[in-house]
């Protein structure tokens, strides 16, 4: 099965912040990768899939970039509802694998 | 706009059964390949397995944990999709959410509890 390791597990940042995400793949997946947002109690929301292209009704403050082994999620200019956690996903081989998630809370 | 609704979850014994149901709407369900994810309770996610079109043979993949146990089926004539579980036991507690195939439009349901205890 592919690994999928994102960090950090967890972030800290302030309104306004630009952060990013890392994702890395035990082996290569193209660019078969997605990016979710998860707010407690709720489902996943899809951010990105291949990698870099932003689902319809994404605001553009996120993005996405890599190929390979390595992929990052960038969000510009946080704003509150922006914290949440977020997972990546492979889907280049069966079974899919997600990350463990990243939890990005408000410093 | 795409729309899943997950039904079917509920409090099952150890060594039970239980069918999830996801019902589509808003995409033509037909010719999307379909899948089931799970998040256990505090917990990340999890892929339990896929289903795709009649087209490409209606075949199924499952995730180590559920294979042998589960069974993805679809009937395209209801928009329907839905996961047998057999012999359950209490590492399949989780919430079960039904979604499109990733890629564009990628969509989830709201999910549905199964929890299994005696």
């Amino acid at each position: 099965d592919i690994q999928m390791t994102q960090s950090p597990s967890s972030l800290s940042a302030s309104v306004g912040d630009r952060v990013t995400i890392t994702c890395r793949a035990s082996q290569g997946i193209s660019s078969y990768l997605a990016w979710f947002q998860q707010k407690p109690g709720k489902a996943p929301k899809s951010l990105i899939y291949a990698a870099s292209s932003l689902q319809s009704g994404v605001p553009s403050k996120f993005s996405g970039s890599g190929s390979g082994t390595d992929f990052t999620l960038t969000i510009s200019s946080l704003q509150p509802e922006d914290f949440a956690t977020y997972y990546c996903q492979q889907y280049n081989s069966y079974p899919y694998t997600f990350g463990q998630g990243t939890k990005l809370e408000i410093k | 706009e795409v729309q899943l609704v997950e039904s079917g979850g509920g409090l099952v014994k150890p060594g039970g059964s239980l069918r999830l149901s996801c019902a589509a709407s808003g995409f033509t369900f037909s010719t999307t390949w379909m899948n089931w994810v799970r998040q256990a309770p505090g917990k990340g996610l999890e892929w339990v397995g896929r289903i795709k079109i009649k087209s490409d043979g209606g075949a199924t993949d499952y995730a180590a944990p559920v294979k042998g146990r589960f069974t993805i089926s679809r009937d395209d004539s209801k928009n329907t999709l839905y996961l047998q579980m057999n012999s359950l036991n209490t590492e399949d507690t989780a919430l079960y959410y039904c979604t499109t195939h990733p890629g564009w439009n990628y969509a989830w349901g709201q999910g549905t509890l199964v929890t299994v205890s005696s």
